[in-house]
Formats: C-alpha cells, structure tokens, sequence
C-alpha cells in the first residue's frame, strides 16, 4: 500500500517555463514533507522541506504546497532550467517516527532546451 | 572526503552468497541510516543508528540482513545467503541528529548496487 504517491512518472517542461511535480498521500499522521532530487549514479539530495503547520515554503526558484485537507502537496520550480532534469522524489515523516522517511515513486522531469 | 562514502559501488554476486555493504558517514554526524531502493520504486528505509546502537531497525526485511556501527562512525550492512530479490541499490544517509528536520536534512552516499544472480 503506497502512502506516498507520485502519480505523473514523467514530465516534460521547456526551458523557462514552470514545473509542477505533484505528490499524494493517505496517512494523516504524517506531518513533515520533503522533495528530493536525484541525479542518475547519484543519491538523493535533499531540495526543500515543509512542516503540516504551514502551507507554503519557498527557496529560490523551488516552492512546496500543502494543502492538508486535500492530503496534496506540490512543487513548482521556476523558471526551470535544463540542469533540473532529474528525478524528483516526495518524502513524508511523521512525529511519532521522524527518522523514518517514506518516499513516493518519484517523478522524470525533463527541462528542454 | 566530504561526503557520505559508499563500497562497493557494485558488488555482483551468486545467489547464497555473503555480502558486506560499508558506509562511511559525514565527520561529525552521529544518525546513519539505510535504505534500499529497487528498480522503478522509492528509497525503503531499512534500520536508523543513533551512534553505535540500532535504534530502528524495523525496516529490515528479516534475519538475513543486519547492520553494525561498532564506534559509531562507520557502519556495515551484512546480508546472509542473498537471494534474487536482494537485488537493489543500497543507499546509506547520515545526518548530524536523528531525524527529518535536523539542519541540512540527510546527506546520501552515491549508494551501492547489488546484483544477485
């Protein structure tokens, strides 16, 4: 049962333009999210972070979304860049176990030329 | 070196066989932790350390894997008669606290893949 969803394997996006990587998930004792990328040969590295008591957080050109309610968050990067394209993967905790991270299936994002 | 060190970087081996897996951590950062990741899935968390001891270790999928930080640095994954499904990319992370919301979150090593034929 997957409780981190990434549905969108894949997505393509031109250069400049906005990439939004979208992530579900089910266990509402989850309250601490987090995106990572990941090159390929490389492991993941961390990218940005939200807690569930707010529901936005913004570093440069990344912004995550929760919307709690909806058990939704997202990603958008903009503008994007070429040097993006990486596989992105949403990660979710929860106080009762904060060292245990609980990752989606990630998501493809190609930025074009 | 500055990062999270991993080896082998490919350890192809026969199904029965012993295997060895070695994580040397960032300098200074007493949480280690690792995770396996198989093809087309998500990183799967597999046992935490807190310095020297296994603080969860619940994520071990059974008694053929076992983990050992003996001084609190450096740690090794040890699987006992691997099998086919052993096959993944094992990833090792260390952060300077336990936890997702220490400063700088989890650094990951390049991981090591294993192939079990």
């Amino acid at each position: 049962d997957q409780q981190v969803k990434q549905n969108s394997p894949s997505l393509s996006v031109q250069e400049g333009r906005i990439s939004i990587l979208n992530c579900d998930y089910t266990n509402s004792m989850f309250d601490y999210f987090l995106w990572y990328k990941k090159y390929p040969a490389e492991g993941p590295t961390f990218l940005i972070s939200i807690s569930s008591i707010k529901d936005k957080n913004e570093d440069g050109r990344f912004t995550v979304f929760l919307n709690k309610s909806a058990k939704h968050l997202s990603l958008h990067i903009v503008p994007s860049q070429p040097g993006d394209s990486a596989v992105y993967f949403c990660a979710a905790s929860w106080a009762g176990n904060n060292r245990k991270l609980i990752w989606g299936l990630g998501t493809s994002l190609a930025v074009n030329p | 070196g500055a990062g999270v060190s991993q080896t082998p970087s490919n350890k192809v081996t026969e199904k029965g066989k012993y295997v060895e897996l070695r994580c040397d951590p960032i300098s200074g950062h007493t949480a280690l932790y690792w995770y396996r990741q198989s093809l087309g899935q998500g990183p799967e968390f597999l046992i935490y350390f807190q310095g020297t001891g296994a603080a969860d270790d619940s994520g071990l999928p059974n008694d053929r894997f076992f983990a050992v930080r003996p001084e609190g640095s450096v740690s090794t994954l040890k699987i006992q008669r691997t099998e086919r499904g052993d096959s993944a990319v094992y990833l090792c992370a260390s952060s300077l606290t336990g936890g997702a919301r220490t400063t700088g979150e989890l650094f990951f090593g390049e991981g090591s893949r294993l192939t079990v034929l």
